[in-house]
């Protein structure tokens, strides 16, 4: 059973770059069954889509951050990344990493335990 | 994008009650339509997937159904297990969006 585990700061300052990382493990991010997510959700609010990334590197993002979003993914470390440039308290939520099925099986059946971010100076 | 609403927002119910929570999309996904619970603290359970096919280990208390732009979610006999926050989810269109969920509680 896949076991996905969020790391980063948990906490970053207004206009600068949130990192977080994802590490998979039970299973080869090269999965082909598979793509990797990164779900948000603002405190007390509903969940928003981030982004997902295929193990080749093909990547798809949320139109409306896609202008401050990267995802990437380092197969060598059974790893993925979200960097999300340009925050502002309004990016301060909690952060989870899930997998996305793929031919149109696009829901999330693994999460990671969730990663708080707040963004303050 | 397509918006999806959820009603009602709360939901007070006992043990052993049918429960009912109502999803509508602006347009259709199709099947490609998901239920999540999620605790508090806690990362979603996915339940339904394509609408109506439960996952597995998923008691099946729980089903799934609906067509075009309204969906359902209905837990046949509430246990204590089950108070927790509902969010459908469609997955046709990127992004994909999620219900403003709904709150289970007595």
């Amino acid at each position: 059973q896949l076991q996905l585990q969020e790391s980063g700061p948990g906490l970053v300052k207004p206009s600068e770059t949130l990192s977080l990382t994802c590490t998979v493990s039970g299973g080869s991010i090269s999965n082909p069954n598979y793509y990797w997510a990164w779900v948000r959700q603002p405190p007390g609010k509903e969940l928003e889509s981030i982004g997902a990334i295929y193990y080749t590197g093909s990547a798809f993002y949320n139109p409306s951050l896609k202008s401050r979003v990267t995802i990437s993914v380092d197969t060598s470390k059974n790893q993925f990344s979200l960097k999300m440039r340009s925050v502002s308290a309004a990016d301060t939520s909690v952060y989870y990493c899930a997998t996305l099925g793929t031919s149109g099986n696009y829901h999330s059946l693994y999460w990671g335990q969730g990663s708080l971010v707040t963004v303050s100076s | 994008d397509i918006q999806m609403t959820q009603s009602p927002s709360t939901l007070s119910a006992s043990i052993g009650d049918r429960v009912i929570i109502t999803c509508r999309a602006s347009q259709s996904p199709d099947s490609w339509l998901a239920w999540y619970q999620q605790k508090p603290g806690k990362a979603p359970i996915l339940l339904i997937y394509k609408a109506s096919t439960l996952e597995s280990g998923v008691p099946p208390r729980f089903s799934g159904g609906g067509s075009g732009t309204e969906f359902t979610l209905t837990i046949s006999s509430l246990q204590p297990d089950d108070f927790a926050t509902y969010f459908c989810q469609q997955y046709k269109t990127n992004p994909f969006t999620f219900g403003p969920g709904t709150k289970v509680d007595l």
